[in-house]
């Protein structure tokens, strides 16, 4: 079956530091998702991209990030100097076409700034 | 705006016990989609189910039911005869149509610890 995956599974960095957290999608999704999870709480949206551009953002999503689909396969998200805050479980999500499909989620990546 | 509620910060049961987990959902949105998903001790989402607003149906799945009320903007989730194996962190979740890439809004998540 089908999954999402994400890499790595752990992220420790310095705070300041840019990180660059790496998602593959399902092969034939169209639409990709970040979303972050502060530890004990809440999924809360960060971005969705489509067709090669942000189709909506939160406003958590401010300039510090940025994300990528540099390749057939890859989706990519990027926090430039990266805050003690931004220390959070990172989920990756796709879906196909259609408004009724179902998002699924990859595995997280924990991201530690210290 | 759109908000989803899960009253029920943490719910324990004795194995063998029904649970309900609560959750009410606003949107100004025709059209919608409300989810369930879990999240074990593990930590990844895994997706349990999805109704759309025009489908009132409720749903069964295994011991798993689900209870989809419009007229009081609910989408109540049953486990029945619980097992240790269920302890997770549960959330609710929305997306609206109009949004157009359909953005999950979660609740705050529900605890359900079974106890052997």
């Amino acid at each position: 079956e089908p999954e999402v995956t994400q890499t790595p599974s752990h992220q420790v960095t310095q705070m300041g530091q840019e990180v660059i957290l790496r998602c593959v999608p399902i092969s034939n999704h169209l639409y990709f998702y970040w979303y972050r999870q502060i530890l004990g709480q809440k999924v809360e949206f960060l971005v969705s991209f489509y067709n090669n551009e942000i189709s909506e953002k939160s406003e958590i999503f401010d300039d510090q990030f940025s994300v990528e689909r540099p390749d057939g396969s890859n989706f990519t998200l990027k926090i430039r100097s990266t805050k003690l805050e931004d220390s959070a479980m990172y989920f990756c999500a796709s879906r196909g076409r259609g408004g009724t499909d179902t998002q699924y989620f990859g595995p997280g990546t924990r991201l530690t700034v210290l | 705006a759109q908000k989803v509620t899960q009253a029920q910060t943490e719910i324990s049961v004795v194995e063998k016990e029904d649970v309900t987990l609560d959750c009410v959902y606003e949107t100004r949105d025709t059209t919608y989609y409300l989810f369930w998903y879990k999240q074990p001790p593990s930590g990844e989402l895994v997706f349990l189910i999805r109704r759309n607003s025009f489908d009132e149906q409720n749903e069964i799945s295994g011991r798993y039911s689900w209870n989809f009320q419009k007229s009081t903007s609910s989408f109540n989730f049953t486990i029945t005869a619980s097992q240790v194996v269920d302890s997770a962190v549960y959330f609710c979740a929305l997306s609206e149509a109009r949004t157009g890439a359909n953005n999950l809004f979660f609740g705050t998540g529900t605890r359900l610890t079974v106890i052997p």
